[in-house]
């Protein structure tokens, strides 16, 4: 059973950075396919981006293009999202969620709140 | 983009069948996901590649997909179903999509 923990909150001021970790257990990390997903506050699901780390090509959203950057490090078997230049409309709970096979989000990280505010 | 289309909110009342529509063009040629999700909680996977269920999940929790429409089926309907409920494809030029969730109400 793979489990993912995410890291903690995080607030942050228009046009800053925020970096969130997410780890994985339980499974073969490099095999599967990390993705995040954001919904900020009564809105639904958005894809952000995602990573397959024995490729390491990360594959973005068109919203977010230009913005997000995902990495891994296998070492720790340990997935990163990163967003810049900050604005109030990506204050959100991010949630990474693994594919483990075909299109499947099949596991979720427990969700890490990000707030921008001035 | 590809485009997924929900109702709203659909009300049940407990033992009831609900059923939640996920409207998309040619949806059928395409495997859908269906994730509850409860206030405050993490989405949960509860009907995978169109009818699938994963372990764990109740079997009053069933799908259907053709044409243009998938359909999540919840019978004999729980208060504990009360929950967001949202559909999700891949789409070779959209990625990964989601519908924009049904509130379920029991």
């Amino acid at each position: 059973q793979v489990q993912l923990v995410q890291s903690g909150t995080e607030v942050k001021k228009p046009g800053s950075s925020v970096k969130v970790s997410c780890q994985a257990s339980g499974g073969t990390f490099r095999s599967y396919d990390i993705n995040w997903v954001r919904q900020a506050p009564g809105q639904g699901l958005e894809w952000v981006g995602g990573i397959m780390p024995s490729l390491g090509t990360p594959n973005y959203s068109q919203k977010l293009r230009g913005r997000v950057t995902i990495t891994t490090d296998e070492s720790t078997s340990t997935a990163y999202m990163e967003v810049s230049s900050l604005k109030s409309e990506d204050t959100a709970v991010y949630y990474c969620a693994l594919v483990s096979s075909g299109t499947v989000f099949d596991y979720w990280g427990q969700g890490t709140q990000v707030t921008v505010f001035s | 983009s590809y485009v997924l289309t929900q109702p709203p909110s659909v009300s049940v009342a407990p033992g009831q069948t609900a059923r939640i529509t996920c409207g998309g063009d040619n949806i059928g040629s395409k495997n859908v996901h269906w994730y509850q999700q409860r206030p405050g909680q993490a989405p949960v996977l509860v009907v995978y590649d169109d009818s699938g269920r994963p372990s764990g999940i109740p079997e009053r929790f069933s799908g259907s997909n053709s044409g243009n429409r998938a359909t999540l089926t919840i019978s004999r309907v729980e208060a504990g179903d009360e929950a967001d409920y949202y559909c999700q494809v891949w789409d070779a030029r959209s990625d990964y999509v989601f519908g924009s969730g049904t509130k379920v109400t029991v």
